[in-house]
């Protein structure tokens, strides 16, 4: 089956330490992006990628780094320098919806919680 | 102002209501418009896209008003498994924007027996 996976589902961390979320597609997209979403709030843009070895920040990119060697890999470290890391961490991939529009399509996330 | 507003709800309704939600944007270089559903603790999954000639697909209706930079969705005979948060998602585009997607806050349907 195509799709998004993100490994893992929950993950808990101390504090000063840094951790990779993955991020894998085989839908052949070449756009990816990471979100984090907070309670109550709405998602919000850490970096994104429109092509192999190439990547932008988003909004909230402080904190954050990610690579893209393969166009089917997209991860995510937070580093010890995110100052508020617990949060639900979402990838998704760059598809078309219908009628030429292209849209998002989301992985099933990545829960951090720092201890 | 944010980008996209919606009302967060939540919106309690019993089952077979129909419920209507309502977005609201402010860039008009806004192009592309989504509906998307998220259930507890999950990911958000793409419900369907709006255009201005409205769409439907079985008991859901969604709407655009580019005049009036407002998008709606329409949801008929309520089912319990329609209990969701439903995101009003836009699309900008133009090069200082690589189709960037713009995400409302959410507003969150509780369907009762």
């Amino acid at each position: 089956d195509g799709g998004i996976t993100q490994s893992p589902k929950y993950l808990f961390r101390k504090e000063g330490q840094n951790v990779t979320l993955s991020c894998e597609q085989n839908l052949n997209h070449d756009a990816m992006y990471w979100y984090r979403q907070d309670p109550g709030q709405g998602l919000r843009l850490i970096y994104y990628s429109q092509i192999v070895n190439d990547f932008q920040k988003g909004d909230i990119a402080e904190g954050y780094s990610v690579s893209r060697e393969k166009k089917e890999s997209f991860p995510l470290t937070v580093t010890s320098a995110q100052k508020n890391p617990t949060a639900f961490y979402l990838c998704a991939s760059r598809g078309m919806a219908d009628r030429g529009l292209y849209t998002q399509y989301f992985g099933p996330g990545t829960r951090l919680t720092v201890l | 102002r944010k980008e996209v507003e919606q009302d967060p709800g939540p919106f309690n309704v019993p089952e077979g209501a129909t419920v209507a939600f309502n977005c609201t944007y402010s860039n008009s270089a806004s192009q592309s418009f989504f509906w998307y559903r998220q259930d507890c603790r999950k990911e958000p999954k793409l419900l369907m896209s709006v255009y201005s000639s409205g769409n439907e697909d079985g008991r859901f209706t969604a709407q655009l008003n580019r005049a009036s930079q407002y998008i709606s969705l329409l949801i008929r005979d309520s089912k319990l498994s329609d209990s969701a948060t439903y995101l009003c998602v836009v699309r900008l585009y133009g090069s200082s924007n690589t189709g960037k997607l713009i995400f409302g806050q959410g507003t969150t349907l509780q369907v009762k027996p």
